[in-house]
């Protein structure tokens, strides 16, 4: 199975740069994802990584290192809107060719002015 | 604008009841994911689904909830006899994901907040 850490809240001030760290333990580790959540919604698509490295999309961007389970989401330039829940996610193989999917349980980011 | 439907979006119902969410996942997708939200646990995998079938239950409570695809077009999840215990945000997810595909994103749907009282 998985244990997925990230930091329960974390505090930035708008225009700034926040990273939010996941670390993970899994034995057949295929993929991680972030995602993020507005209080009271669905939790919507950020990135994916399965290979070391930084992934660029925009003001976000995701770094993965497999050899040290470790995994940040970073955010540039913040704004209001960005305050929300930031969910990490583990995918790891199972027997069968099953891909099992399973979620951290969040860091709460809270943009101050 | 594809999306994941899911009924209904409320649900209050007294211990003991009877339960039943509904989802309709996105035409095409092949992977349909159940998961379930509280502020204690997070986001916990109950069921998961391929082509119909199902790979994973192994988070569900198998003496009362139980997950089924009658056809491609709708999921659902039953919860009998419902507690108070289960009392959370139900989501349904679903993708084109697997061997031999090369997507990785699950869309998730609105979800279910269910109050047993």
């Amino acid at each position: 199975g998985q244990n997925i850490d990230q930091p329960t809240e974390m505090t930035a001030t708008e225009g700034a740069i926040v990273q939010i760290n996941c670390t993970y333990q899994t034995s057949g580790f295929n993929g991680l994802f972030w995602y993020q959540q507005h209080a009271g919604e669905a939790p919507t698509f950020l990135s994916y990584n399965v290979l070391d490295g930084l992934e660029e999309k925009g003001r976000f961007s995701s770094f993965l290192s497999r050899s040290k389970g470790y995994s940040y989401l970073l955010l540039k330039e913040l704004q209001m809107k960005d305050s929300a829940s930031y969910l990490c996610a583990v995918r790891d193989r199972q027997g069968g060719g099953y891909q099992k999917v399973t979620f951290g349980t969040g860091t709460k980011l809270q943009v101050i002015p | 604008d594809a999306r994941v439907t899911q009924t209904p979006r409320d649900k209050v119902t007294e211990m003991g009841q009877e339960v039943t969410m509904r989802c309709q996942p996105i035409l095409g997708h092949n992977t349909v994911f159940w998961y379930r939200q509280t502020m204690m646990q997070g986001l916990e995998l109950l069921a998961y689904f391929r082509n119909r079938a199902p790979l994973d239950d192994s988070g569900m409570p198998k003496d009362r909830f139980s997950a089924e695809m009658p056809d491609a077009t709708l999921a659902t999840l039953k919860i009998q006899p419902s507690e108070p215990r289960d009392s959370a945000v139900y989501f349904c997810a679903s993708g084109s994901i697997g061997p031999g595909s090369s997507n990785t994103e699950a869309f998730f749907g609105q979800g279910t907040r269910l109050t047993v009282v």
